[in-house]
């Protein structure tokens, strides 16, 4: 079935330093994918997301890219803060009409001071 | 702003009880998502509903079940909880299916 594979499951940076959250998919078909942001105790958040039309989209410190051909995406956080620190998640909407979002495993970002 | 309330942020339940969590949206959002969310596991999609009386199974319905008898109000249903049924419960809802999910603040469960 759909699947989507997050990795690495734990990141730990320095602040200032960048970090980079990657995302492969099994469906060509997919045409969605937005990554949330779950602080420790609070809701995932819907940070930046992509559609299959772009292949890049920035929004201040993060960035989001697509590779369509090889099936994967990334999430680009740069000049980390401590306040960056949090479990991100990567989905990918499959099924066109009737479909649905598929969520990655997580990654659980610590940024140090 | 979209606001997604869900009924308890910690229940506390014993094996064999029905338990009933509640989910409700302000934004007239036509899709509605139970999720599961354990540890190393993600996110895990139980049930959803695109409209009123509709639902479909996710991944992961077995021991569940759900009610969408308003488009507002989407509620999870675990007809005998296990101690396997201990988790975080999140509901979300989005305007249509390939949109934006917002996410309640969860019902930490607990059985005992």
């Amino acid at each position: 079935g759909e699947n989507v594979e997050q990795h690495p499951s734990t990141l730990s940076v320095q602040e200032g330093d960048s970090a980079v959250i990657k995302c492969t998919y099994s469906d060509s078909a997919s045409n969605y994918f937005p990554w949330y942001k779950q602080e420790l105790g609070k809701r995932p958040q819907l940070i930046i997301d992509i559609r299959s039309n772009v292949g890049e989209k920035k929004d201040q410190r993060i960035a989001v890219t697509l590779n369509k051909t090889a099936k994967h995406f990334s999430l680009h956080i740069t000049e980390t803060q401590p306040e960056d620190s949090a479990v991100y998640f990567c989905a990918a909407y499959y099924g066109g009409s009737q479909g649905n979002l598929i969520f990655g495993k997580g990654t659980k970002l610590s940024v140090k001071p | 702003d979209v606001k997604v309330t869900q009924s308890s942020r910690y229940l506390v339940k014993r094996t064999g009880e029905k338990v009933f969590l509640e989910c409700v949206q302000d934004m007239d959002h036509e899709n509605m998502f139970w999720y599961r969310q354990d540890p190393g596991l993600g996110l895990r999609l139980i049930y959803f509903s695109y409209d009123v009386k509709m639902k479909e199974k996710g991944d992961i319905p077995e021991g569940y079940s759900v009610s969408r008898e308003k488009k507002e109000r989407f509620s999870l249903i675990l007809e005998s909880a296990s101690t396997n049924q201990t988790s975080m419960y999140l509901c979300a809802s989005s305007f249509w299916q390939g949109g934006t999910q917002y996410f309640g603040p969860g019902t930490r469960l607990l059985v005992l």
